[in-house]
């Protein structure tokens, strides 16, 4: 049973505009969430995290938003850039450090 | 520079045969991590490691054996007891002692099936 669901497998964004990756979890004992970036034949990137007690963190152009009554998490990149165009990963973390990947979004921006 | 390092890039192996993926860091990062990535699947975790000598099963444990005997290295063994191993396999260290450590990972090795 998938525990983090990354519904969109992938998402196309004109350059300059907002690309919007959606993230849902099923289990309320999650308290940190992570997104990370990942190139073909590469390591995950990290990139942005949010813990719960917080609705929104920002950094740069990427901003996560959390809500916890919807088990919903979701990463804005603002201006969309062609360098942006990765597999994203949506990540959750139980106390003790154990992550728990979503099975990714692949995002293309277009010049 | 400081980083994680695995080896080799890309690794075969023929059946019945036992592999040995590598992986370094000179972060000075206590906990250690291992990861395989199937295609269209998110990263599993195979076994991980807060401190040398010690470290603990993960979700898919079975046909992979681990050791911890230097802080800066935790090598995997993919076994022939696992019967589909070929995957991207992924290491990843972090600052162990709080809670919620940002993990980071390293370049990762694709194990082929020969």
């Amino acid at each position: 049973d998938q525990q983090v669901k990354q519904n969109s497998p992938s998402l196309s964004v004109q350059e300059g505009r907002i690309s919007i990756l959606n993230c849902d979890y099923t289990n309320s004992m999650f308290d940190y969430f992570l997104w990370y970036k990942k190139y073909p034949a590469e390591g995950p990137t990290f990139l942005i995290s949010i813990s719960s007690i917080k609705d929104k963190n920002e950094d740069g152009r990427f901003t996560v938003f959390l809500n916890k009554s919807a088990k919903h998490l979701s990463l804005h990149i603002v201006p969309s850039q062609p360098g942006d165009s990765a597999v994203y990963f949506c990540a959750a973390m139980e106390y003790g450090n154990k992550l728990v990947f979503g099975a990714g979004t692949i995002l293309r921006v277009k010049s | 520079d400081g980083g994680i390092t695995q080896s080799p890039k890309y690794l075969f192996r023929k059946e019945g045969q036992n592999v040995t993926l590598s992986c370094e860091q000179n972060l000075n990062h206590d906990a250690m991590y291992w990861y395989r990535q199937d295609p269209g699947q998110g990263l599993r975790l195979i076994y991980y490691s807060q401190i040398v000598n010690d470290f603990q099963k993960g979700d898919i444990a079975e046909g992979y054996s681990v050791s911890r005997e230097k802080k800066e290295s935790f090598p995997l063994t993919v076994t022939s007891a696992q019967k589909n191993p070929t995957a991207f396999y992924l290491c990843a260290s972090s600052i162990a002692g709080g809670p919620r450590e940002t993990q980071y990972f390293g370049p990762g090795t694709r194990l082929l099936v020969l």
